[in-house]
């Protein structure tokens, strides 16, 4: 079973702030949250990732609760190119890879 | 730095063939993850190598197999292919031989007639 939870699906207005979701109130000390996006037909891509501060790159913005059992990936200004879905895990170094499990991902629909 | 690349990217085959299908990691990359994407099953792990070692195996028959080469190259064969096996075959390397920063290739589509 996935260690993290997302709403299946969201939506958003072209050039406002998508907010996503993901619960992952399992996680350990020592693992980090990543996030990964995949537009259609293709292979998912990497976006960011974070321990327990907030991370920023030119991508999105990733904030993370105190108690890091949720955290929000923030795109500031979606696109109509952002439409895709988009997959919260967790791991850490040791992680065997079949425990990273993708889970189904919000499906976010920029609108215009 | 060019990204990860998979060929081929589309192809079909028929029941009872096989396939062999090659990923060429990030340059410096040692490790190398295989995927299977299905609309049904999502993304699911196949298995994963590290410097010519497989370390570990997801829960897939033993038709589906890999191998990776000393310069991290990597394929994996699927044997006796069933239309189940029709997917989108996904590749990822890492540079930190972890299941972290993942970056994947555009996928190879494998149609089963």
């Amino acid at each position: 079973d996935a260690k993290t939870t997302q709403p299946p699906s969201m939506d958003c207005a072209e050039g406002r702030a998508a907010n996503l979701p993901c619960n992952h109130s399992t996680i350990s000390g020592n693992e980090y949250v990543y996030w990964y996006r995949q537009i259609h037909s293709q292979g998912p891509q990497y976006i960011i990732h974070g321990l327990k501060n907030n991370e920023t790159n030119e991508m999105a913005s990733l904030i993370i609760t105190e108690d890091r059992k949720s955290s929000t990936l923030i795109l500031p200004h979606a696109t109509l190119r952002d439409t895709a879905v988009y997959y919260c895990i967790v791991s850490d170094m040791k992680t065997s890879y079949d425990k990273v499990i993708f889970g189904p991902g919000t499906s976010l629909s920029v609108i215009p | 730095k060019a990204g990860v690349t998979q060929t081929p990217r589309y192809l079909i085959k028929t029941r009872g063939q096989q396939v062999t299908l090659s990923c060429s990691p990030i340059s410096g990359h040692r490790s190398v993850s295989w995927y299977q994407q299905t609309p049904g099953q999502g993304l699911q792990f196949l298995f994963e190598y590290f410097s010519e070692t497989q370390r570990n195996k997801g829960n897939f028959p033993g038709r589906f197999s890999g191998r990776q080469f000393s310069n991290s190259r990597s394929e994996m064969n699927v044997s006796t292919l069933e239309l189940g096996d029709s997917a989108l075959y996904l590749c990822a390397s890492s540079a930190t031989g972890g299941p972290g920063e993942l970056f994947f290739g555009e996928g190879s589509r494998l149609t089963v007639l």
